[in-house]
């Protein structure tokens, strides 16, 4: 089944410490992308990648970092440098050019920094 | 002013109402349309994207108007499965592929 998977689904973590979460998709989507929600509020864009190799910063990259190696995969770390890590993070994919623009999301991480 | 504005609610509607929520955007450049739903502690799926002449998918049925930048969500014959939050999205002008997404509309139907 094609489909995007995201662990772990709960993560905790010591300020401080640097953190990456992890994407995989097999949709064979070319863009992929990584929001944050926190609660009562809509997604925020942190990163997204377009192709292989290239991603661009989102509204709030601060205090984040992204590489886009594979085509299947954009692991996301949380740095220390991210002032309020704690949120729901997650990973989408869409197709890199053309329509449909729809983007389809994993499962979400939770991360608690205490 | 937000991008992408939506009525948080809560709607609270009994089993069987008819339930309709509206969306506005800033942008009147924008292109794409759709909603979103998402439910307690999961991640947001797509329900249905939104066309200029209004469509259609059973019971929901959702409506753009452009010159007043507005989108809106009617659901049918309300059944408990439906309680969730509604994301209304909006596809950024020339900016790629991202997608700019509302902070959502809460529904909980009730038996």
């Amino acid at each position: 089944d094609g489909g995007i998977t995201q662990s772990p689904k709960y993560l905790f973590r010591k300020e401080g410490q640097n953190v990456t979460l992890s994407c995989e998709q097999n949709l064979n989507h070319d863009a992929m992308y990584w929001y944050r929600q926190d609660p009562g509020q809509g997604l925020r864009l942190i990163y997204y990648s377009q192709i292989v190799n290239d991603f661009q910063k989102g509204d709030i990259a601060e205090g984040y970092s992204v590489s886009r190696e594979k085509k299947e995969s954009f692991p996301l770390t949380v740095t220390s440098a991210q002032k309020n890590p704690t949120a729901f993070y997650l990973c989408a994919s869409s197709m890199g050019t053309g329509v449909p623009y729809e983007q389809y999301f994993g499962p979400g991480t939770r991360l608690t920094v205490t | 002013r937000k991008e992408v504005e939506q009525d948080p609610g809560p709607f609270n509607v009994p089993e069987g109402a008819t339930v309709a929520f509206n969306c506005t955007y800033s942008n009147s450049a924008s292109q794409s349309f759709f909603w979103y739903r998402q439910d307690c502690r999961k991640e947001p799926k797509l329900l249905m994207s939104v066309y200029s002449s209004g469509n259609e998918d059973g019971r929901f049925t959702a409506q753009l108007n452009r010159a007043s930048q507005y989108i809106s969500l009617l659901i049918r014959d309300s059944k408990l499965s439906d309680s969730a939050t509604y994301l209304c999205v909006v596809k950024r002008s020339g900016s790629a592929r991202q997608l700019t997404f509302g902070s959502g509309t809460q529904l909980t139907v009730l038996p």
